[in-house]
């Protein structure tokens, strides 16, 4: 059964500090993974998408990093500003399949 | 990048009328496009599958008969959520792979259901 597991399940840091997001994966085979931001009351925007041969996407202050034989993924968050605060979701998405399988998300939160 | 929009993006109803949410790709063509259904602290969750000119797929324990889903265009899929009760109050969030790009998926912003 394809599944995906986040760490922590939520997190709680300063304004400036990082902090680094955890995905685990049974999914096979395996496609892609994305990690999505998800504010509260909005749906998910995209923040980036990784093939089997990449090991490393950054998108501003996001970094996310592939570990394809341990299926383990992780995104880092550098400087954080309160607007980070919001629900990262991890997807991976098998070959051949359009349905792709959900974590349940790490809930952040910045404070100032 | 490419957009979904939803309308509308939040309904207050009584119990027992139907509620329907509409769900557009902005800029591209979409065959194919989904529905889920998140309550609060959860994740997403695949509900069905709406295809262009065909019937929708649903996922298993998802009532057909009670979330009717319409895919009338390459643009425009609509869930009605019929007799609506207070159970189904949730977050219904609709997706879309653009083109033939099966594995690349953009959201709507999402439609709050509230039923009292």
């Amino acid at each position: 059964k394809n599944q995906v597991e986040q760490s922590p399940q939520s997190l709680i840091i300063l304004e400036g500090k990082n902090c680094t997001l955890q995905c685990n994966y049974t999914v096979s085979p395996f496609s892609n993974l994305r990690w999505y931001k998800q504010d509260t009351g909005r749906g998910p925007v995209s923040l980036t998408i990784m093939t089997f041969s990449e090991n490393t996407k950054s998108n501003g202050r996001y970094t996310a990093t592939l570990d394809a034989d341990t299926k383990q993924s992780s995104l880092h968050i550098t400087a954080s500003q309160l607007s980070d605060s919001a629900s990262y979701i991890c997807v991976v998405s098998a070959g051949g399949s359009y349905i792709p399988t959900f974590g349940r998300g790490t809930s952040l939160i910045v404070h100032p | 990048g490419a957009v979904v929009s939803q309308h509308p993006s939040w309904v207050i109803c009584k119990s027992g009328t139907s509620v329907k949410i509409e769900c557009r790709s902005l800029d591209f063509q979409a065959t194919t496009m989904f529905w889920y259904r998140q309550f609060p602290k959860q994740s997403l969750m695949l509900m069905a599958t709406s295809n262009e000119g065909s019937k929708a797929t649903y996922e298993q324990g998802v009532e057909k008969d009670k979330f009717l889903i319409n895919h009338a265009s390459l643009t425009l899929s609509t869930l009605t959520v019929t007799s609506a009760h207070p159970e189904d109050s949730s977050f219904y969030i609709c997706s879309a792979p653009p083109g033939t790009r099966q594995e690349t998926q953009y959201f709507g912003p999402g439609t709050r259901l509230l039923v009292l």
